[in-house]
């Protein structure tokens, strides 16, 4: 396993046009978060997962925004009507439902979007 | 809302040397986990250290240790015999340990190592 993956990992748009972005988790690891980096902050959550349950969202998150995990195994996000504001880095991380790691996340490269 | 402040942006420490990195946290909870994450430029993140609340001894990961002050609510980490692969984004966070996952990070520290 090596660990979690993100694609695209750059994406450059044009204002008003949707974007998705996907997330595959390491294998076995049922919790699964998304998170935003703006250039010189740290990251922010924006929605986490249980298996397939997305079990809280962020204000951050707006109508704009919608993430899913159909089966407990990979996740979309997808910005639809993109502003430039959008632009950051989406960062996901999973974590595992038990073991000495409970607690850690694990994250993947991230998304870099750039909104034109 | 629990917030974590980083009040140091950047940082600087010559090879071999060791280097403090601070960190202060608002919280009303009694149980929680503390965290220093490590960015490496264009890389992706990785766990430094990690702390329980409800442990008084400080984590120790071999050249890594945190100052844990729960009273102060205060984690600092302290990098041992530092190398030029410790240079990156060093981020604090926090987790509560009751049903919220979520980690609160503070704006991070750009640490830079002098050959």
């Amino acid at each position: 396993d090596t660990g979690v993956s993100q694609d695209p990992r750059h994406k450059i748009t044009k204002r008003g046009q949707n974007v998705t972005f996907r997330c595959d988790p390491i294998s076995e690891h049922n919790r699964l978060y998304w998170y935003r980096q703006t250039l010189g902050q740290g990251p922010e959550f924006l929605t986490y997962f249980q298996n397939e349950a997305q079990l809280e969202k962020s204000r951050l998150l707006s109508d704009r925004f919608s993430a899913e995990r159909p089966k407990g195994s990979f996740s979309t996000l997808e910005i639809q009507r993109t502003e430039q504001g959008d632009s950051a880095m989406y960062l996901c991380a999973s974590s595992p439902p038990s073991g000495s790691s409970y607690n850690e996340q694990f994250f993947g490269p991230g998304t870099r979007l750039t909104v034109l | 809302a629990q917030t974590v402040t980083q009040s140091q942006p950047e940082m600087s420490v010559q090879e071999a040397e060791t280097v403090t990195l601070s960190c202060t946290y608002d919280t009303s909870e009694s149980d929680y986990y503390l965290f220093w994450y490590k960015q490496p430029p264009s890389r992706q993140m990785i766990l430094v250290i990690r702390q329980e609340a409800y442990k008084q001894q400080n984590a120790t990961e071999n050249r890594f240790s945190v100052n844990f002050q729960k009273a102060a609510k205060s984690f600092s980490l302290k990098i041992s015999d530092s190398q030029l692969g410790d240079a990156a984004m060093y981020f604090c966070a926090y987790r509560t340990s009751f049903g919220n996952e979520k980690l609160t990070f503070g704006t991070g520290t750009r640490l830079t190592i002098i050959p």
